[in-house]
């Protein structure tokens, strides 16, 4: 079956635009993630979902990042007035279960390049 | 806190020679780790995890990776590198369920190359 998929896969902006990124889960998956991935290093925790409910936003940098997941399945991470230090690889990720549920291994999809020039 | 550390950022092996991937955990709790293989313009993929059932876990592609509580380690192995092996791999450490959360928290990553 089809993977995690995002879009853009490439995303080039300039300082201060308003900047959308999406997130399609596998079918049937209960959780998803939000990561970014900085040049040369792993990728750090955002943001997730449990369906619609946004269970843990302690990694948003700061209020420009907001996230959210409508109906439970396609999730959009949008960042206002960005700024060059957002340049980044934000990967999404989905889980069949809730953590704890047993099968909660996050699938990744390939990833949104943006960078803010 | 939890953190993994990567020893090596780079690696470099030839083709049919063992490889080895260090890394070496902090956790105040009873970890469950991870290692996830990146290959270029691709997605994060699982190679295995270990969540306090056997020490010595198999993955796939021939990997495995044996957790030591002594040595706060989880090193991965394989014992004959292949040309497709070359890629970014990942340790990984789960914050535990008590926060309700399942945050990974990622090493800085090791660059496998292989060489013919």
């Amino acid at each position: 079956g089809a993977g995690v998929s995002q879009s853009p896969r490439y995303k080039v902006t300039k300082r201060g635009q308003d900047v959308a990124l999406r997130c399609d889960p596998i079918s049937g998956h209960v959780s998803l993630y939000w990561y970014r991935q900085a040049l040369g290093q792993g990728p750090e925790f955002l943001t997730y979902f449990n369906y619609e409910a946004q269970q843990d936003k302690s990694g948003l940098p700061n209020d420009r990042f907001s996230a959210e997941r409508p109906e439970g399945s396609i999730s959009t991470l949008t960042i206002q007035r960005t700024e060059q230090r957002d340049s980044a690889m934000y990967r999404c990720a989905s889980s069949l279960a809730w953590p704890g549920g047993g099968r909660d291994e996050q699938f990744f999809g390939p990833g949104t390049r943006l960078t803010v020039l | 806190a939890q953190s993994v550390t990567q020893l090596d950022s780079h690696v470099s092996v030839s083709e049919g020679t063992p490889v080895l991937l260090r890394c070496n955990y902090s956790s105040s709790y009873s970890p469950s780790l991870f290692w996830y293989v990146q290959h270029p313009n691709k997605g994060l993929q699982l190679l295995l995890k270990y969540t306090s059932a056997a020490t010595l876990v198999k993955g796939i592609n021939g990997f495995e990776a044996e957790f030591k509580k002594s040595e706060t380690s989880f090193h991965l192995t394989k014992p004959s590198a292949h040309m497709s092996d070359a890629a970014e791999y990942f340790c990984v450490v789960r914050l535990p369920y008590g926060g309700a959360t399942n945050k990974l928290i990622f090493g800085t990553g090791t660059l496998l190359a292989v060489q013919p």
